[in-house]
């Protein structure tokens, strides 16, 4: 089985200012990773993930996130943020193989861009 | 196309009433979920379609009842509900491999879902 923690429920940060939003996981299988983004009244939108290959993965907008599999991390960064960003972020994770490979959720974390 | 369609996207209904949430594919995936997300959580797993057929229901009560009726379409039925079901439902479809027993799912698309109201 796998899980996920999402270090941080919240995250306030000014706009134009890096910031991390942490993600471990645990599991006895490969994984698949994924960060979700969900704006206010809205649905999921996939943000980026990593299946295999090159450990660091980017978004269109600016968002990367690194697999690191000593540390079973996969941690989202972003070097300046908008305003736009607010929003709720899910780090999620399935297993490769085994009886059901389903997505688990963490938590999540609000990241609240201010002016 | 590489989106997941839910209709309605706003539902309020009495708890006496009968209605269902609908889910349409095109991406040719295999798998199909319900999710349920309270406000400020995480979603939660409702049931999991593979391939057509029943393969997980987390312990949700029988006023949901979910439908595959093909490969590209998942419905969920509703009623008799309580306030306490007011929440967003989402439904995601995604590939799922198989390799005998084992199952590898990925490419996860989830829909903008359907807000529910129960009164």
């Amino acid at each position: 089985a796998q899980s996920v923690t999402q270090l941080d429920s919240q995250v306030p940060v000014f706009e134009e200012a890096p910031v991390e939003l942490r993600c471990n996981y645990s599991s006895s299988v490969s994984v698949y990773l994924f960060w979700y983004v969900q704006y206010p009244n809205q649905g999921l939108q996939l943000l980026l993930k990593y299946l295999s290959g090159s450990t660091l993965v980017e978004s269109i907008n600016g968002f990367e996130a690194e697999f690191n599999k000593s540390q079973t991390s996969f941690h989202l960064r972003k070097p300046s943020v908008h305003i736009s960003d607010t929003a709720e972020y899910f780090c999620a994770v399935t297993g490769y193989g085994g009886s059901q490979g389903n997505l688990i959720f963490g938590k999540g974390t609000k990241l609240s861009v201010k002016p | 196309d590489t989106e997941v369609t839910q209709t309605p996207k706003h539902l309020v209904m009495g708890m006496t009433n009968k209605k269902s949430l609908k889910c349409e594919q095109h991406m040719g995936h295999r798998a199909m979920y319900w999710y349920k997300q309270k406000a400020k959580k995480p979603p939660e797993l409702m049931f999991v379609y593979s391939y057509e057929k029943l393969s997980i229901n987390e312990s949700v009560p029988s006023r949901f009842s979910p439908e595959c009726p093909n490969s590209s379409l998942l419905n969920l039925h509703l009623h008799a509900l309580q306030p306490e079901d007011s929440a967003l439902y989402l439904c995601a479809s995604s590939q799922d491999e198989r390799q005998g027993r084992s199952h590898t799912n990925y490419g996860y698309t989830f829909g903008s879902g359907t807000r529910l109201t129960v009164v």
